[in-house]
């Protein structure tokens, strides 16, 4: 079984529409994210949830909007999509305790917008 | 804020070679650091994480070091396989809401 499982791999769009990425975590974590990955390999942290609430909202454009259904789910919607938002976006989970806080990846999906 | 830098950016040895991969931090005021593999096409996968009050972590042929008052880490990878080629990313996690800044990555090709 797949610990962090991310949908759909290969997401191809044009400019303007609205997408969503779907995560689902099998681990029992309390603690789930979004990286992006840009061009040039640089991972950033997008959001972070913790028991279904919003703990880190690293300056990301309001287009983007994670929501957590339950701890085991952390989807991320993106409205109005733009050439820019073209990156490979990790999710990931974590147990939450800070000190052994050992991340768990999924294995990402490519979005391509046209 | 925590920068992470990594050197080199690029390595290519002959299978056999014992190599360190370079990772300095800005912030000392850390609660772990971790290292993780990178594999084309795919996610990241943790390799080991030191907490803040350990010096190294170790699993099979590789060794990580911490020395956070000079801002360094080191990863050790003993006789190289042509699997170990992949990118390898440090990730220093801070407080303030339990952030991982990750390094720009070290990308290792092991040749036969």
């Amino acid at each position: 079984d797949t610990a962090v499982s991310q949908t759909p791999k290969y997401l191809v769009t044009q400019m303007g529409n609205d997408k969503s990425i779907k995560c689902e975590q099998n681990l029992g974590h309390d603690t789930m994210y979004w990286y992006k990955q840009d061009s040039k390999k640089f991972l950033k942290i997008m959001f972070s949830y913790n028991n279904k609430e919003l703990i880190i909202n690293e300056t990301v454009p309001n287009r983007f909007s994670p929501k957590s259904p339950d701890k085991a789910h952390l989807n991320l919607h993106i409205n109005s999509l733009e050439l820019g938002d073209s990156a490979v976006y990790f999710c990931a989970s974590s147990h939450g305790d800070r000190r052994n806080e050992k991340l768990f990846f999924g294995s990402g999906t490519q979005l391509s917008v046209l | 804020k925590q920068e992470v830098t990594q050197i080199p950016a690029a390595l290519s040895v002959p299978e056999g070679e014992n190599l360190v991969l370079n990772c300095s931090f800005t912030d000392s005021a850390i609660y772990n650091l971790q290292w993780f593999r990178q594999d084309p096409g795919k996610g990241l996968t943790s390799l080991l994480l030191i907490q803040s009050s350990q010096r190294e972590q170790t699993s099979g042929r590789l060794n990580a070091s911490l020395d956070k008052s000079s801002g360094r880490s080191t990863l050790y990878i003993a006789a190289s396989q042509p699997g170990d080629s992949a990118t390898y990313l440090c990730a220093i996690l801070t407080g303030g809401g339990n952030k991982l800044t990750f390094g720009t990555g070290t990308q290792l090709k092991v040749e036969l």
